[in-house]
């Protein structure tokens, strides 16, 4: 189990262009949860998809953010137009969603700079 | 909504001794979870503990144990004989029964120094 893979670990950009941040969430796990992490707001849920169909959208801060997940081993977060203020550490995390109380297990982040 | 409330920022402790994070959470639920999740400087987010909210034992694993008082809303986390590589940041969440969002608290910065 190689766990939930995101790319890439850094990131770093100017003000005004598109970021594409990329998830594997773990084979078998059918839920998927796009977080954000700041120093001011701590860990946000931006977005969830379970079975690939997103769930759950309202923690998107605004349309320059949109998320996909084409198929069951893959999803991006992409930003456009980027802005300093979404510097931060995004997280992928994946669970099955069968079981309740199963944990979200986490990928290990990409920390966005935008300058 | 759910909330979940992290009222210590900031600890820190000798090398050996115990330490106890707190945790309080609002819900009018009663079939729910709580985790807490340990992220080191490495910025993984690893997951310490759980407890289900209908089980009354206290749940444990090895120097980590919780304090779960339901009707206080509170869910507390001990770390015994606690280790320099316990130094991280101690996320406390919650999810309802059958949901699939978790709410995380603010988190506390623990420092274990030698």
């Amino acid at each position: 189990d190689a766990g939930v893979i995101q790319s890439p670990r850094h990131e770093v950009t100017e003000m005004g262009q598109e970021v594409t941040l990329r998830c594997k969430p773990i084979s078998g796990h059918n839920s998927l949860f796009w977080y954000r992490q700041t120093m001011m707001r701590g860990l946000e849920l931006l977005i969830y998809f379970n079975n690939n169909v997103p769930i759950d959208d309202s923690g998107m801060p605004e349309d320059r953010f949109s998320a996909k997940m084409p198929n069951a081993s893959f999803s991006t977060l992409k930003i456009q137009p980027s802005e300093p203020r979404d510097s931060a550490v995004y997280f992928c995390a994946s669970r099955p969603a069968p079981i309740d109380n199963s944990p979200l297990h986490f990928g290990n982040g990409t920390r966005l700079t935008v300058t | 909504a759910q909330t979940v409330t992290q009222s210590q920022p900031e600890m820190s402790v000798q090398e050996a001794e115990t330490v106890t994070l707190s945790c309080t959470y609002d819900t009018s639920e009663n079939n729910y979870y709580l985790f807490w999740y340990k992220q080191p400087p490495s910025r993984q987010m690893i997951l310490v503990i759980r407890q289900e909210a209908y089980k009354q034992q206290n749940a444990t694993e090895n120097r980590f144990s919780v304090n779960f008082q339901k009707a206080a809303k509170s869910f507390s986390l001990k770390i015994s004989d606690s280790q320099l590589g316990d130094t991280a940041m101690y996320f406390c969440a919650f999810k309802i029964q059958g949901a699939q969002k978790l709410v995380f608290g603010q988190g506390t910065r623990l420092t274990i120094n030698p």
